[in-house]
């Protein structure tokens, strides 16, 4: 089945720390990427997406690449600030009727 | 964006009794909307899709006569959990799409149960 894994947290860093978080997935057929983001208090809001290999969606300095040959999707920006400080899911779908989403991780950013 | 609303947020019940969220879309019509459960530092799990004026569709293992949805209008959808028991205690999120197709899904705050 249709399935996505994510790193497990919570995950703390100093602002303007390099993160990474990991996601893989597994998938019949050809499966549309997603990263979506929930502020303390807030509905999830989808932060970026890519609908195929070697597709690059980008936001807010936030990146991830489609990468087919190792099915994964790793969240990555250059320098988290504070109000970055959220819990990140990353998700897939086959015709955005059936969402299959990451357990999280929570990210905590420090000054 | 646009903006979905649940309601309550956080809501606590003895065992035995029913609990209703409400899924409203605030700003726009939804023709489609779904509901999600998440258990702690786990998933979110599709529970079904809601579709307005028709019955909702439920993935398996979920208990449509445990968990209601009702879409009566183009703006709201509702979640009754009936006789709550305590391992129904979870955090629901729903979702709604503009229009139909592929458009993208926006979601409520969620609403986290507690059953005692």
């Amino acid at each position: 089945g249709n399935s996505v894994t994510q790193m497990e947290g919570p995950v703390t860093l100093s602002e303007e720390a390099f993160l990474t978080i990991n996601c893989t997935y597994t998938a019949t057929g050809y499966p549309s990427l997603f990263w979506y983001v929930q502020y303390p208090g807030e509905g999830l809001q989808l932060l970026l997406k890519a609908t195929k290999a070697d597709d690059k969606g980008s936001n807010k300095g936030f990146e991830a690449t489609y990468r087919k040959e190792t099915t994964s999707f790793h969240l990555e920006k250059g320098s988290v600030q504070v109000s970055d400080s959220a819990v990140y899911f990353c998700a897939l779908s086959i015709d955005n009727n059936d969402m299959r989403f990451g357990a999280g991780t929570r990210l905590t950013v420090k000054p | 964006g646009a903006v979905v609303s649940q309601h309550p947020s956080w809501v606590i019940c003895k065992s035995g009794t029913s609990v209703k969220i409400e899924c409203r879309s605030l700003d726009f019509q939804a023709t489609t909307m779904f509901w999600y459960r998440q258990f702690p530092k786990q998933s979110l799990m599709l529970m079904a899709t809601s579709n307005e004026g028709s019955k909702a569709t439920y993935e398996q293992g979920v208990e449509k006569d445990k968990f209601l949805i009702n879409h009566a209008s183009l703006t709201l959808s509702t979640l009754t959990v009936t006789s709550a028991h305590p391992e129904d205690s979870s955090f629901y999120i729903c979702s709604a799409r503009i229009g139909q197709g592929t458009g993208e899904l926006f979601f409520g705050e969620g609403s986290r149960l507690t059953v005692l």
